[in-house]
């Protein structure tokens, strides 16, 4: 059973960086069947899939187009956790926040899920 | 604005079926047999209910079931119960998953 811990701040002020962790159980970051994602749920936007990280003989990304120039997603092997971090917020990017799991690449559903974090963008 | 086209709400009564519908385009569900569903209850997060149009994970009841049609795909509930009262959201996978707007499901 995979079980993902989020942790990290619920406030952030507009133009800094909203930073993210999320601690993974009964599963390895490293596992080259799995992709590691991060997705956003708001009232505005809807659920909004950001970007993954994933192990496949080295490291690769993917990013939403959407947030490209903002986004850093990052494996910490030693800690078998990972990491988000989003540049230059402003209020639009007020959201609950989710660290998720998904079988390959995300393609055959995503199955864990974090307890999810809303992040407070003030202006 | 999401990629995948869902009703805003759809509600039954206890015991009844009732059909969800997710409409995307030809380059994300018509192409692909890679559309997953997920309930919400408020307040916590999304739960894998339907994988790869129609599977469902280990521990999913087998009233829900999924179909796909053309750039159609759908979440059938049978057998309604007061605890199926949640968001429904699709998914499409193209390169990345892409989520439906939702589908607020009342239990009348």
């Amino acid at each position: 059973q995979v079980q993902l811990q989020q942790s990290g701040p619920g406030l952030v002020k507009s133009s800094q960086t909203l930073s993210l962790t999320c601690a993974i159980s009964g599963d390895s970051v490293s596992n080259n069947n799995a992709a590691w994602n991060w997705i956003r749920q708001s009232p505005s936007r809807g659920l909004e899939w950001l970007g993954r990280t994933y192990y496949r003989s080295t490291w690769y990304n993917d990013y939403a187009e959407s947030v490209k120039s903002r986004i850093t997603i990052n494996p910490d092997t030693c800690k078998n956790q990972f990491s988000l971090q989003l540049n230059s917020v402003t209020p639009e990017d007020t959201a609950v926040y989710y660290c998720a799991r998904g079988e390959r690449w995300g393609e055959l559903g995503i199955d864990s899920w974090g307890q999810g974090t809303l992040v407070i963008v003030s202006s | 604005q999401s990629a995948l086209t869902q009703p805003a709400s759809v509600s039954g009564s206890p015991g009844q079926s009732i059909t969800i519908s997710c409409t995307g385009t030809s380059t994300d569900v018509w192409n692909y047999n890679l559309v997953s569903w997920y309930q919400q209850h408020p307040g916590k997060a999304p739960k894998l209910i339907i994988y790869e149009v129609t599977k469902r994970p280990s521990g999913v009841s087998n009233r829900f079931s999924g179909s796909k049609s053309g750039n159609t795909a759908s979440l059938t509930i049978s057998g309604l119960q007061a605890e199926d009262e949640a968001d429904y959201y699709c998914c499409s996978y193209a390169g990345s998953n892409a989520f439906g707007g939702g589908t607020k499901l009342t239990v009348l």
